[in-house]
């Protein structure tokens, strides 16, 4: 079982503020790097799939890089807005079609 | 509209008693997953289906099962051997012909072991 850690676990940020979090993975066999975000009574959304090291990956005030060599990715929010409020989860994907294996998670509340 | 329909929101069940949860989809996708949330943990691989027919156990499948009958359907039961299955349940879909595979979610079933 692959091994995903997210930090930190919650994170409370005022509006307007920029903000980033970690995902760290094994370095070795990598396949894919997922983030998604949940928000409440909501189904979980795909912001973005990495597969290459170096990848940065853009949407509007959201990216987020990967460095598969050291086993780490970063998501960051600039100028955070309420609607940012969810959990945003990492995940690792084992190849092929095999699913994927989750982080716990990054609970991040934007304080107007 | 495309997606993942997922049945019933809520579900009771008395222990002992198996019961199954609904998962549809009309995305055409060859591959489906069902997971676990608990408080506190990531989303725990339950059984996943890379095509009709053929599935394969994942990190917890121990007192659930699961058939895939038809490319659109994947339900789960949660059999009365399972010992923790009060918890909140996702199925996913994705697509296998890219390597990057996103998952797309239902809205998910919680179930309550009364």
């Amino acid at each position: 079982i692959l091994n995903v850690e997210q930090s930190p676990q919650s994170l409370h940020v005022q509006e307007g503020d920029s903000t980033n979090f970690t995902c760290s993975f094994p370095s070795s066999n990598f396949y894919a790097l997922h983030w998604y975000r949940w928000e409440t009574a909501k189904s979980p959304e795909a912001l973005f799939v990495m597969t290459l090291n170096g990848d940065e990956k853009k949407k509007g005030r959201i990216s987020a890089t990967l460095n598969t060599k050291e086993g780490y990715s970063y998501l960051y929010i600039k100028g955070s807005q309420p609607e940012d409020s969810a959990t945003y989860l990492c995940a690792c994907g084992r190849g092929g079609a095999d699913g994927l294996t989750f982080g716990k998670g990054t609970h991040l509340i934007i304080q107007p | 509209d495309g997606g993942i329909t997922q049945s019933p929101k809520y579900l009771f069940r008395k222990e002992g008693q198996n019961v199954t949860l609904s998962c549809e989809q009309n995305l055409n996708h060859d591959a489906m997953y069902w997971y676990r949330q608990d408080p506190g943990q990531g989303l725990r691989l339950i059984y996943y289906s890379q095509i009709v027919n053929d599935f394969q156990k994942g990190d917890i499948a121990e007192g659930y099962s699961v058939s895939r009958e038809k490319k659109e359907s994947f339900p789960l039961t949660v059999t009365s051997a399972q010992k923790n299955p009060t918890a909140f349940y996702l199925c996913a879909s994705s697509t296998t012909r890219t390597r990057s595979r996103e998952l797309f979610f239902g809205e998910g079933s919680r179930l309550t072991v009364l």
